[in-house]
């Protein structure tokens, strides 16, 4: 069966610092991959996606980036954290070859920046 | 295009009532259809999907969907509530993009059980 890690869980940063969060799916190969924000009482923003390694397709300009360095992992980074930034942070994973196919997501990442 | 209204932003019941979550869709496509459940800090877990097979799907924990093409709707339901089933839920249709399917989220409608 497929799973999908984000970590870390929770973490606080202070503006201006980097921040790395990474996401990792088992149990399959050449998944669609992406990250999703979700700010406080607002819904799920995409914010990217990958069909491949070293593939990013960007969906909102901001203050963040994403790569892929191997199939199954996904990392979303930033070089100077935004009070903005705040917010929950879901990692996805959807098959590729199949039309319409669903997302699965990860436990997310509860970014506060202060 | 395609877009999602999910027409309640908060539904309370009572326990043991039964439960109505609305949802209308806009796709230029035949949709795919979703209802995913949030329990607070938690990811989202697939409730049910429709993929233009039966117009009535079933899902887990008793939940259930009715595609409505001629109404562009989408309803959520459970026959009986529990207190288990008090988290936000999202009404979601699927289309293409640039080779990767995408997903857009109605709002939410948050749900409350009440004893």
């Amino acid at each position: 069966s497929q799973t999908i890690h984000q970590w870390p869980a929770t973490l606080v940063q202070p503006v201006g610092s980097p921040l790395s969060l990474e996401c990792t799916v088992e149990g399959t190969s050449n998944p669609n991959l992406y990250w999703y924000r979700q700010a406080a009482g607002r819904g799920l923003q995409l914010l990217f996606y990958s069909v491949g390694i070293g593939q990013i397709s960007s969906e909102v300009p901001q203050n963040l980036s994403a790569s892929r360095p191997q199939d199954r992992q996904f990392i979303l980074s930033s070089k100077k954290l935004l009070l903005s930034d705040s917010g929950f942070y879901l990692c996805a994973w959807g098959r590729t070859g199949t039309l319409y196919n669903e997302q699965f997501f990860g436990p997310g990442t509860r970014l506060t920046v202060l | 295009a395609q877009s999602v209204t999910q027409l309640d932003s908060h539904v309370s019941v009572s326990e043991g009532t039964p439960v109505l979550l609305r949802c209308n869709y806009s796709s230029s496509y035949s949709p795919s259809l979703f209802w995913y459940v949030q329990h607070p800090n938690k990811g989202l877990q697939l409730l049910l999907k429709y993929t233009s097979a039966a117009t009535l799907v079933k899902g887990i924990n008793g939940f259930e969907a009715e595609f409505k093409k001629s109404e562009t709707s989408f309803h959520l339901t459970k026959p009986s509530a529990h207190m288990s089933d008090a988290a936000e839920y999202f009404c979601v249709v699927s289309g293409l993009t640039g080779g990767g399917n995408k997903l857009t989220f109605g709002t939410g409608t948050q749900l409350k059980v009440e004893l």
